[in-house]
């Protein structure tokens, strides 16, 4: 069974400054796709960005950037240019390309706060 | 916009109760899943669904059951509910695309009493 850890329960950071959350996993598969998904204090979990693992290109969206290293098995998160309303709980996750439910497993979860 | 609605944001219930948590989905989506969510924990997956009447167990099914009667509505049953169910429990939906995200309900706060 594949597992997702994540290793910092909280992360702080200055309002416009760039913080990396880290996230690593165990797969014995070569084909999966990695989410970091975001839940502010209001709950509802939303898509901050997707990896799929056959892709050597980082993905990016915006201020929001991954550092994907198969080898390593680690998937971090790295948010430049912090707001304000980045503050809250991020969780990474995995799912295999060979699901036919999409299931997810998702790591423990890092609370992230942005100091003004 | 997938929007997942579940029934109540907050649930306050007593040991040995029977208790429905509701979710609906507008997307057509074919899998749904109910998550608990706990600190440190993550999310971890009760059971979800990937047709209608059909289920399958995830990480932590014991206590609970599940219906899928309609595709849109997936719903989760404490059939008698005890403390240690206390949690936050979220429901998800999803198309069956690989590459394609998850999308979540606002969460229902349950406390057992």
């Amino acid at each position: 069974a594949q597992t997702v850890t994540q290793s910092q329960p909280e992360m702080s950071v200055q309002e416009a400054e760039t913080v990396t959350l880290s996230c690593t996993y165990d797969t014995s598969e070569s084909d999966y796709y990695l989410f970091w998904y975001k839940q502010p204090p209001s709950r509802q979990m939303i898509l901050v960005i997707r990896q799929e693992a056959y892709k050597q290109q980082n993905a990016t969206e915006n201020r929001f950037s991954v550092n994907f290293q198969k080898a390593a098995k680690s998937f971090s998160l790295k948010i430049s240019d912090s707001q304000l309303g980045d503050a809250a709980m991020y969780f990474c996750a995995y799912r295999s390309s060979n699901n036919a439910g999409n299931m997810l497993t998702f790591g423990g979860g890092t609370r992230l706060m942005v100091k003004p | 916009d997938v929007k997942v609605t579940q029934s109540s944001r907050y649930l306050v219930k007593r040991t040995g109760e029977k208790v429905f948590l509701e979710c609906v989905q507008d997307m057509d989506h074919e899998n749904m899943f109910w998550y608990r969510q706990d600190p440190g924990l993550g999310l971890r997956l009760i059971y979800f669904s990937y047709d209608v009447k059909m289920k399958e167990k995830g990480d932590i099914p014991e206590g609970y059951s599940v219906s899928r009667e309609k595709k849109e509505r997936f719903s989760l049953i404490l059939e008698s509910a005890s403390t240690n169910q206390t949690s936050m429990y979220l429901c998800a939906s999803t198309s069956g695309q690989p590459n394609q995200p998850q999308h979540f309900g606002d969460g229902t706060r349950l406390s057992i009493l």
